[in-house]
């Protein structure tokens, strides 16, 4: 099994709601990475996991909450987003956080998040 | 600091044509080369990767990239398009020390019928 599965697909959720992200991989990796990818540019890095620890936090805006309850699961809790917010989350995962060449990274479908 | 270009917003090409899409980019040292496409409202799926070894790397659906060291390029072809090839190409680049990706900003490839 080498899939990345992200639910839900979209989401439209309002300034005041509190709403999560999942994502979830059985390939054993043990580095997950949430991205935010706005229309027609590249994903940009928002937080690394490495064996369920945050590891990289690319200074994000603290409505944005990661969570890794386990190494299969990763989660994004969202509170009193703006809508400046709205773009595609992309969940990806690798074997670790090491530099080995094989080690890649798998992305899954994303969830359309539109915050009006 | 790694860095990649994709000089190109768009490309346009006819079925049946051959394709390219650019990527150069900036690194010292040897970088580890991804080319990952993007279809409407999809995630990222992988192509290829240069790791070492044959310049020349053959992917999925494909398409091949050739690795320039020289030119600092990793250039992305494919010798007859199909009209589902139209999407979204991101190029990235890893260093060998490091598991960020580096992405470019995108090519959007439109194969015309």
């Amino acid at each position: 099994d080498t899939e990345v599965t992200q639910t839900p697909k979209h989401l439209v959720m309002g300034m005041t709601n509190k709403k999560s992200l999942k994502c979830e991989q059985h390939m054993g990796h043990r580095a997950m990475y949430w991205y935010k990818q706005k229309a027609k540019k590249p994903p940009e890095l928002m937080f690394v996991y490495s064996y369920e620890k945050l590891s990289i936090n690319e200074s994000v805006p603290s409505r944005f909450s990661p969570e890794c309850p386990n190494s299969s699961l990763l989660n994004l809790h969202l509170h009193a987003l703006q809508p400046e917010d709205s773009a595609l989350y992309l969940c990806a995962s690798s074997q670790d956080l090491a530099t080995h060449e094989s080690n890649e990274q798998f992305f899954g479908p994303g969830t359309r998040l539109t915050v009006l | 600091a790694q860095s990649v270009a994709q000089p190109e917003d768009q490309v346009n090409v006819a079925e049946g044509n051959p394709l390219t899409v650019k990527c150069t980019y900036s690194v010292s040292g040897n970088p580890y080369l991804f080319w990952y496409v993007q279809y409407p409202n999809r995630g990222l799926q992988f192509l290829l990767k240069y790791i070492t070894g044959d310049n020349l790397v053959k992917g999925s659906y494909g398409f091949e990239a050739e690795f320039n060291k020289s030119q600092t390029s990793f250039h992305l072809k494919k010798p007859s398009a199909l009209v589902s090839d139209s999407a979204l190409y991101f190029c990235a680049v890893r260093f060998k020390s490091n598991y960020k990706l580096t992405f470019g900003k995108g090519t959007l490839l439109t194969v015309n019928p």
